[in-house]
């Protein structure tokens, strides 16, 4: 069983950033992206963007751009996503999730592991 | 971007009884060198994290209860629950991958009647 690990709930204001960790079993960034998803609260899921380690590739959403970075810590098998420019809107659970790389999407499920989710609340 | 939609936005089925949900996709998703379509379904409890169990539009995730059965290609789909269990509660989602910017559908919420 493939587990991800998340780092903890976070409270910010607005205005500042958030970076949430998303712990790996070795080997994972070796063969597979991470990707992150968001959910706010009693809505729906929005893929936020992704990172593929070994090649050290990313894309995101528009609505993200010049907002949001996906780096990872081979070292570590830790992938981290961080929000800048925090507003209230931005209040959601944040998910990693396990994508295979986008030449193995003929041959591997997507998002076929995700950590448990981190809480990030904006408020002031 | 391609935009998922999905319909019903929530439906109310008796154990035992098949629950149908639709999914749209606002252009093809289907990849012509493959014939694969870049289609998948999750479901979502509360409090968890999703849980991938239909993914090609048909393959089912292992260890996914057979009742959970994915079909459509191009633009339309559906996942079908054969006979609903109080388990299956959920909210479930599309997802496409066929674009490098992933979307999802809004949702369609499961309920027992």
């Amino acid at each position: 069983q493939v587990q991800l690990v998340q780092s903890g709930s976070e409270v910010k204001k607005p205005g500042s950033s958030v970076k949430v960790s998303c712990k790996a079993p070795g080997g994972t960034f070796s063969s597979y992206a991470i990707n992150w998803v968001r959910q706010a609260p009693g809505q729906g899921l929005e893929w936020m963007g992704g990172i593929i380690p070994i090649f050290g590739t990313r894309n995101h959403a528009q609505k993200f751009q010049g907002r949001v970075t996906f780096t990872t810590d081979e070292s570590a098998s830790t992938a981290y996503m961080e929000l800048s420019s925090l507003r209230s809107e931005d209040t959601a659970v944040y998910y990693c999730a396990r994508g295979p790389m986008p030449y193995d999407y003929d041959r591997k499920p997507p998002f076929d592991y995700w950590g448990q989710g981190t809480l990030v609340t904006v408020s002031s | 971007d391609i935009v998922m939609t999905q319909s019903p936005d929530s439906l109310a089925v008796s154990v035992g009884e098949r629950a149908t949900i639709n999914c749209k996709s606002s252009q093809t998703i289907l990849y012509s060198s493959n014939n694969k379509n870049y289609l998948a379904w999750y479901q979502q409890k509360p409090g968890q994290p999703p849980k991938l169990l239909i993914y090609w539009a048909s393959t089912r995730e292992f260890g996914v209860p057979d009742r959970f059965s994915g079909s459509g290609s191009g633009t339309d789909f559906t996942l079908t629950i054969s006979s609903l269990q109080a388990e299956d509660v959920a909210v479930y989602y599309c997802q496409q991958y066929y674009s490098s910017l992933i979307t999802f559908g809004p949702g369609t919420k499961v309920d027992i009647k």
